[in-house]
């Protein structure tokens, strides 16, 4: 299975730069994707990476380092309905399965 | 288009009773899964379908918990003899593939008393 590890809540002010971390273990990487979940909301996807580098939609960007088994989330221009859970997950093909793996989820908190 | 829909949206029940929770997917999408989402928790995997056909149920936790997909689109998830434990969020969710990007329903709030 994996371990994927994210902090547990990031505070950040509206209008800045804020930086979502994590982390992972597994043999058999095969992708990687975030999602944000607002309270009380379904989780609706953000970002997918598989191959190393900076992806990049608007305001978020997402980053991946198989060799590291890091990845990181960027969201610019934060306004204040940025404020929600950040879910990685990460999908490990080596036992056969394709279906991703949920990290616990970061909750960002965006103040004025 | 039609999201991923669930029924009912909140479920109170009496423990031991039996409750079945519904998901339909969006139409065309091949994989169906279930989780299970405690308050402040990403969603935990229980079981997915790729079509009719179950792929994968290693994280249905006991055998009260069981899944179906006859047709391979709506999915029902029964979970016999209730237990307080049993209290959460269950979330579906599909994809066009299996671990592709998925849309997730709205989930059913159960409480079991």
């Amino acid at each position: 299975g994996q371990n994927i590890d994210q902090p547990t809540e990031m505070t950040a002010t509206e209008g800045a730069i804020v930086q979502i971390n994590c982390t992972y273990q597994t043999s058999g990487f095969n992708g990687l994707f975030w999602y944000q979940q607002h309270a009380g909301e379904a989780p609706t996807f953000l970002s997918y990476n598989v191959l190393d580098g900076l992806e990049e939609k608007g305001r978020f960007s997402s980053f991946l380092s198989r060799s590291k088994g890091y990845s990181y989330l960027l969201l610019k221009e934060l306004q204040m309905k940025d404020s929600a859970s950040y879910l990685c997950a990460v999908r490990d093909q080596s036992g056969g399965s394709y279906i991703p793996t949920f990290g616990r989820g970061t909750s960002l908190i965006v103040h004025p | 288009g039609a999201g991923v829909s669930q029924s009912p949206r909140y479920k109170v029940t009496k423990r031991g009773q039996d409750v079945a929770l519904r998901c339909d997917p969006i139409s065309g999408h091949v994989s169906l899964y279930w989780y299970r989402q405690a308050l402040g928790q990403g969603p935990e995997f229980l079981t997915y379908f790729n079509y009719e056909a179950q792929q994968d149920k290693s994280g249905l936790p006991n055998d009260r918990f069981s899944a179906e997909r006859p047709e391979g689109s709506i999915s029902t998830l029964t979970i016999q003899r209730t237990e307080q434990r049993d209290s959460a969020m269950y979330r579906c969710a599909s994809s066009l593939v299996a671990g592709d990007e998925q849309y997730f329903g709205p989930g059913t709030r159960l409480t079991v008393t």
